[in-house]
């Protein structure tokens, strides 16, 4: 099933800093990877992916890593920003088809 | 970029009414969607995955005959509430999935659904 929770875990960082945020994910077989951004009240937003043949990917100002050895995706944002204050949620496409399971998400807040 | 379209944005209506939301890709034709619920503070439960052409794939525990879903064409894909009741108020998300050599899952923006 989905991963479902009450309270999201929260990340605080001063802006400026580097976000680095963790998703564990469950299924060794599992090929592709997004980071998505959601705001209150709005749909996520694609930030960036990554395949299962790729160890890091990079996008402006963010990047993913992958380690499959320890199921392991992480996202790095650069040089946060308050417009970076958001939901942050990881998502794996499994081997049973289509359907992308969704960690339970990480709220990032930026302090001035 | 590819965008999903999604309407409406919110609504509000009486228990016991049909509320339908539609999904559109706007650039590229999907073959598969994906219809989600989101209770606040918590991340997405898919509900089901919409194939064109052919009947939903429902998950576990969500009602086929109250969540109705519509795959009729590549870029449209509508769910439907039917007989709501205040339980049923929640966000629905739906998503896309672009494929190709540049696969990709986009979201809409959401319906905020209320049910008095």
């Amino acid at each position: 099933g989905e991963n479902v929770g009450l309270h999201l875990p929260t990340l605080s960082v001063q802006e400026g800093d580097n976000s680095i945020i963790n998703c564990a994910y469950s299924n060794s077989a599992s090929d592709y990877f997004i980071w998505y951004k959601q705001e209150s009240g709005k749909g996520p937003q694609f930030i960036i992916d990554i395949r299962s043949n790729m160890d890091k990917r990079q996008g402006q100002r963010v990047t993913v890593l992958l380690n499959k050895t320890v199921k392991h995706l992480s996202l790095q944002i650069a040089a946060t920003q308050p417009g970076d204050s958001a939901v942050y949620f990881c998502a794996e496409r499994g081997n049973y088809g289509q359907n992308f399971v969704f960690g339970p998400g990480t709220r990032l807040s930026v302090l001035p | 970029g590819a965008v999903v379209s999604q309407h409406p944005s919110r609504v509000i209506c009486k228990s016991g009414t049909s509320v339908k939301i539609e999904c559109r890709s706007l650039d590229f034709q999907a073959t598969t969607m994906f219809w989600y619920r989101q209770f606040p503070k918590q991340s997405l439960m898919l509900m089901a995955t919409s194939n064109e052409g052919s009947k939903a794939t429902y998950e576990q525990g969500v009602e086929k005959d109250k969540f109705l879903i519509n795959h009729a064409s590549l870029t449209l894909s509508t769910l439907t509430v039917t007989s709501a009741h205040p339980e049923d108020s929640s966000f629905y998300i739906c998503s896309a999935l672009r494929t190709g050599g540049d696969e990709k899952l986009f979201f809409g923006s959401g319906t905020q659904l209320s049910v008095l």
